[in-house]
Formats: structure tokens, C-alpha cells, sequence
């Protein structure tokens, strides 16, 4: 059975630093993994998205990691701001379909002045 | 600049009083989605439409039902609600054209939804 599990489930940490997301799956046959930010309330946005061959991609003070050979996927977010309060789902696909899409449960992050 | 919209964003019913929510989008993708996200839970997928074909979850309750009228606009239809259907609705698209291709769900704003 296709499965994502991310930790910490929650994490505070304080405004200007820095903290890592963790990722793993066991998707298979592997796609891409993607990385989203779901603001309280709202529809989730797209931060990052890495197919098999791509091992590192940035947007701004996020940069996502994956090694597809232990199945792992991180989210560093540098230099944190308040308004990176937010839960943040990795989503895996499978190949073989648009539909095989995989979510965890997210990381609560809440940034604290 | 929006590109899936979603109305409305609250949405308050009565028990068993049918509603409906929908979705349009502007960026003419061909896959349509709707899921459900219950508090501090993974979005759940109800079902998608691949262009007019539709297709439903095994474990999607008979509750509820979608339309796709055109490409543009995607309808969840809620027949009786009930206390449990509670949650936030997100429709996503996607587009996908050839097999293989690697593509993003654009997410909605969700609509969050109330049963009294």
C-alpha cells in the first residue's frame, strides 16, 4: 500500500530560524514528490515539485531535498518569517496515472515572534 | 490572476438539506478533481472527471454526487448531509495530456463547509 509519513507532526519554532521538514514514501513505482503549503483555512499551493532525477529545487527561503534511493524528502525553510505559519503536505505520485496521488498528513509549522 | 475558484467559501446547510458547491477554473485543464479534508487530515479524494468521464472512489458514499458540465466548471452535489460530511471541499486540476508527463494539482481555496 502506498504510503507518506511526515514528521514532526507539529513544530514552533521562533521567527529568523531555520528548521527542516521530514518526508518518506513508499510509492512505488515512483513519479514526483511534491511539496505544498496549506495555509489555515485555505486550499493548498504548490511550493515545489521533483521528479526522479532531480535531488535538490528552491523557491525563495524554501529548498526541498530527495533521495529516491531511501525514499526521503525533506523541506528546509530558511531564516523563518511569521507567515510561514502553516501546515505543509508532501504529496507523492505514482507513475501510470494522473490519479495516483498520495498525501501525508502534513507538518503544523507555527512560527512565533 | 485567480485560477481555480471555488464558491462559496463557507457554507452553512441543515442536516439532510441538499447543497451544492462549486468550481471553475481558468487554466482549461482537462482533470478535475474533488476532495475532502477533514480537520488536521490529508485531503481525501472523492472523485475526479478526466475530461467528461467520470470517476469515483470505492469508498466515495453515495451521498454524493458531481457534474461537469463543461471544462470549466465542476459541481459537488451533497444529497443529505449529514453531521460527518462537515469539512473543507478543495477542488484541484490538473492537466494531463500524454502518459508520462509530470503534472501539477492547482488547488482551489477550498469551501468550508457546515452542518448544523
Amino acid at each position: 500500500k502506498n504510503q507518506v509519513e511526515q514528521s514532526p507532526q507539529s513544530l514552533i519554532i521562533l521567527e529568523g530560524k531555520n528548521c527542516t521538514l521530514q518526508c518518506n514514501y513508499t510509492v512505488s513505482p515512483f513519479s514526483n514528490l511534491r511539496w505544498y503549503k496549506q495555509d489555515t483555512g485555505r486550499g493548498p499551493v504548490s511550493l515545489t515539485i521533483m521528479t526522479f532525477s532531480e535531488n535538490t529545487k528552491s523557491n525563495g527561503r524554501y529548498t526541498a531535498t530527495l533521495d529516491a534511493d531511501t525514499k526521503q524528502s525533506s523541506l528546509h525553510i530558511t531564516a523563518s518569517q511569521l507567515s510561514d505559519s502553516a501546515s505543509y503536505i508532501c504529496v507523492v505520485s505514482a507513475s501510470g496515472g494522473y490519479q495516483k496521488v498520495t498525501f501525508g498528513t502534513g507538518t503544523k509549522l507555527q512560527v512565533i515572534p | 490572476d485567480a485560477m481555480v475558484i471555488q464558491n462559496p467559501r463557507y457554507q452553512v446547510t441543515q442536516f439532510g438539506k441538499p447543497v451544492t458547491l462549486s468550481c471553475s477554473q481558468t487554466l482549461n485543464h482537462n482533470v478535475m478533481y474533488w476532495y475532502q479534508q477533514k480537520s488536521s487530515q490529508a485531503p481525501k479524494l472523492l472523485f475526479h472527471y478526466y475530461d467528461k468521464d467520470f470517476n469515483n472512489e470505492a469508498d466515495t458514499p453515495d451521498n454524493f454526487q458531481s457534474r461537469r458540465p463543461n471544462t470549466s466548471f465542476c459541481f459537488l452535489d451533497i444529497r443529505s448531509p449529514g453531521l460527518g460530511d462537515a469539512a473543507m471541499y478543495l477542488c484541484a486540476t490538473s492537466r494531463d495530456d500524454f502518459p508520462g508527463a509530470v503534472y501539477e494539482q492547482y488547488f482551489g481555496p477550498g469551501t468550508r463547509l457546515t452542518v448544523t
